[in-house]
């Protein structure tokens, strides 16, 4: 059966440091991988998304990579901020080309100052 | 834009009840979907609709209904709550296909605010 996972429930880093946070899937041939912001108590917010055809997507101080050879997707923050604080999910297609999304459980990232 | 919202915000119900969570958007996007979220158990797909008069199951349909009879509204029925059903509910839409020769089939979801909901 498909399975995502993230890689940690939980990452620390410094403030000024690169966060970097990992998304593995098996069994699954996406078309597409997107990146969700998730604070407590607010549903899930849409920072990225990049295609299986794409090596590497940025917005601003973020980066996403997706090797569909290793089945893994790394989100990268430069420059962390005690802002950036949150759960990052990923989320690919349930099927090949459907707007269906499957979700990772999520890591919780916190940024200390 | 108000975006997608959902009422209730919190709701208790007692095993054996019945309710409607409301959702609605304004962007008109033609799909809409309903999520659940629990703890280590991430967010899971409920049941989704690409436009009025379709609907689909997802991964976790038993015990809920819905229907979409209108772009904008898609609500989402517990007919007899079970404390299972304990969760935060999440209803998300986007666009679908192409448009202006942009393909939109990938296009991110918008996702409202979540209903708490309890069954005791």
């Amino acid at each position: 059966s498909q399975k995502i996972e993230q890689n940690s429930e939980a990452l620390n880093i410094q403030e000024g440091k690169t966060a970097t946070l990992t998304c593995n899937y098996t069994n699954y041939s996406p078309a597409y991988l997107q990146w969700y912001r998730q604070d407590p108590g607010r549903g899930p917010v849409f920072l990225l998304l990049i295609r299986e055809n794409e090596k590497e997507k940025r917005k601003e101080r973020l980066k996403v990579t997706f090797d569909t050879t290793l089945k893994q997707s790394l989100f990268h923050i430069t420059a962390s901020q005690p802002a950036d604080s949150a759960t990052y999910l990923c989320a690919l297609d349930y099927e090949a080309g459907s707007y269906q999304l499957t979700f990772g459980k999520g890591t919780k990232l916190s940024v200390i100052p | 834009n108000a975006g997608v919202t959902q009422t209730p915000k919190f709701q208790v119900l007692k095993t054996g009840q019945s309710m409607t969570l409301q959702c609605a958007q304004d962007m008109n996007h033609e799909y809409m979907s309903w999520y659940r979220q629990d703890p280590g158990m991430g967010l899971r797909l409920i049941h989704y609709s690409v436009g009025a008069g379709i609907t689909d199951q997802g991964e976790v349909p038993n015990g809920y209904n819905v229907s979409r009879s209108t772009t904008e509204d898609f609500p989402l029925r517990l007919l007899s709550a079970a404390p299972s059903q304990t969760s935060v509910y999440f209803c998300a839409s986007s666009y679908t296909g192409w448009a202006s020769g942009r393909d939109l089939s990938y296009n991110e979801q918008f996702f409202g605010p979540g209903t708490r909901l309890t069954v005791l």
